[in-house]
């Protein structure tokens, strides 16, 4: 039940693009939904976040859209760029919980020029 | 502010060896965290702490200890190493309902990595 599963595993867009990634989880009691962007060599940063009370939540070009029925949800990348290459993680976590983060197994993203 | 800093950045071990990996941050929080990363795997938690004194444990914490005597610093002892701690552990700290929005409220703030190899 603690389970998040991450596709793809990696993915290659041209510039412009949209990149996407799909995250799905088991637990029903998660109730916050980060992904985290992470560059070679360095640790893993807060890129966007969202709670099951809405549907998707857009910062600047990147957007989550969240089906709680269907317990999914998924980054979108709008207008990739190569500045955009890195390691993409989706978590889940239970606010109640110490906010633990369970991470998804990681998306390596190539946005080609 | 240095943010959460980790010592040190590489080190080889020795099969059966201890070592500790130290972690600190400066920004008063008083959540940390550490994970380990695995090629492929994601992030693992090990150990956390709500607070100075206050520890738990994570995921996968066989062959770890940790203790919090005070909020700046999160240290992670290995005991005996074994090659299956080969890994990169990363340290993050956090102070819930310290974000600037609902949705950054467990931002949490993760060090540049510990990259450890036991042979």
């Amino acid at each position: 039940q603690q389970q998040v599963k991450q596709s793809p595993q990696s993915l290659i867009v041209q510039k412009g693009g949209i990149s996407i990634i799909n995250c799905a989880y088991e637990n029903t009691a998660f109730d916050y939904f980060p992904w985290y962007q992470q560059f070679p060599g360095k640790g893993p940063a807060l890129l966007i976040a969202i709670r099951p009370d809405v549907s998707e939540k857009k910062e600047g070009r990147f957007t989550i859209s969240f089906n709680k029925s269907a317990k999914q949800f998924s980054l979108h990348i709008m207008d990739s760029q190569p500045g955009d290459s890195a390691t993409y993680f989706c978590a889940a976590s239970r606010m109640d919980s110490s906010y633990k983060l369970i991470f998804g197994s990681g998306t390596r993203l190539l946005v080609r020029p | 502010n240095a943010g959460v800093t980790q010592t040190p950045k590489f080190r080889i071990l020795k099969i059966g060896q201890s070592m500790t990996l130290q972690c600190a941050q400066d920004m008063n929080h008083n959540y940390m965290y550490w994970y380990r990363q695995d090629p492929g795997m994601g992030l693992k938690l090990i150990y956390y702490s709500v607070g100075a004194g206050i520890t738990d444990k994570g995921e996968v914490p066989n062959g770890y200890n940790v203790s919090r005597s005070t909020t700046e610093d999160f240290p992670l002892r290995l005991e005996l190493a074994a090659p299956s701690q080969t890994s990169v552990y990363f340290c993050a700290s956090s102070y819930p309902k310290g974000g600037r929005s609902p949705f950054r409220d467990n931002e949490q703030f993760f060090g540049p990595g510990t990259r450890l190899t036991v042979l």
